[in-house]
């Protein structure tokens, strides 16, 4: 079964306002990265956290893996409609190298 | 992105039918991926190649097999398709930057296939 979940699954947010997606893993992941699918889009690769407690910023999108290295946070400020897609979060357990598990996303839905 | 190509774009078959999914890339990578998309499942790993001799299975590889013709080339069949392999299948890469150097986890994906099983 999935091991890496994703919640919320959809995400409707008014134009201006914040939010946060989160991701939990029930292993120890070796790094946790963030992908955005635009509609009829592929996944494209937005960050990668390896460290324990590291928190990266990108204008707007604020990005924290967890101390243990299970879970991880995307939180968008602002939110502009060039936004809107589906958001994934993607890593392998420490012990399957190479093993990728994606969560099941977070689809956001920006009304202006 | 246009470094990733994948052929067929779209495919609609009949159950039964052998079909073999294409995935070409032009970025040196040495690590590949098939996936496939289902709403509400996000991405499941099929297959992982970390080069042409090394072929892993995934978390579905049942039904599929695989085939790493090249460094560059990495090809996805279903034996015989059913039903409920009707998915967007997308192939992904990762590798040193530039083909060289520094590796790097991130996935370059391809544009995906659309493909329906009948």
């Amino acid at each position: 079964g999935q091991q890496v979940m994703q919640i919320p699954q959809y995400q409707h947010v008014q134009e201006g306002e914040d939010f946060t997606t989160y991701c939990n893993s029930s292993t120890t992941l070796s790094n946790i990265q963030w992908y955005k699918q635009r509609p009829g889009g592929h996944p494209v690769f937005l960050i990668q956290l390896v460290k324990s407690g590291e928190v990266k910023k990108q204008k707007r999108l604020t990005f924290q893996f967890g101390e243990a290295k299970k879970n991880s946070s995307l939180h968008i400020t602002a939110t502009q409609t060039t936004d809107v897609g589906t958001y994934f979060c993607a890593g392998y357990p420490t012990d399957s190298w190479g093993k990728f598990q994606f969560g099941a996303g977070t689809q956001v839905v920006v009304t202006p | 992105d246009a470094d990733v190509t994948q052929t067929p774009r779209n495919r609609i078959t009949k159950t039964g039918k052998r079909i073999m999914l294409e995935c070409s890339q032009t970025k040196g990578h040495d690590r590949m991926y098939w996936y496939r998309q289902d709403p509400g499942l996000g991405l499941r790993l099929i297959y992982y190649s970390f080069d042409v001799k090394d072929i892993n299975k995934g978390e579905i590889s049942d039904g599929y097999s695989v085939s790493r013709q090249a460094q560059a080339k990495f090809s996805l069949s279903l034996e015989s398709a059913i039903p409920n392999q009707t998915a967007l299948y997308f192939c992904a890469t990762s590798g040193p930057r530039g083909g060289r150097g520094y590796y790097t986890d991130t996935q370059y994906f391809g544009p995906g296939t659309r493909l329906t099983v009948l």
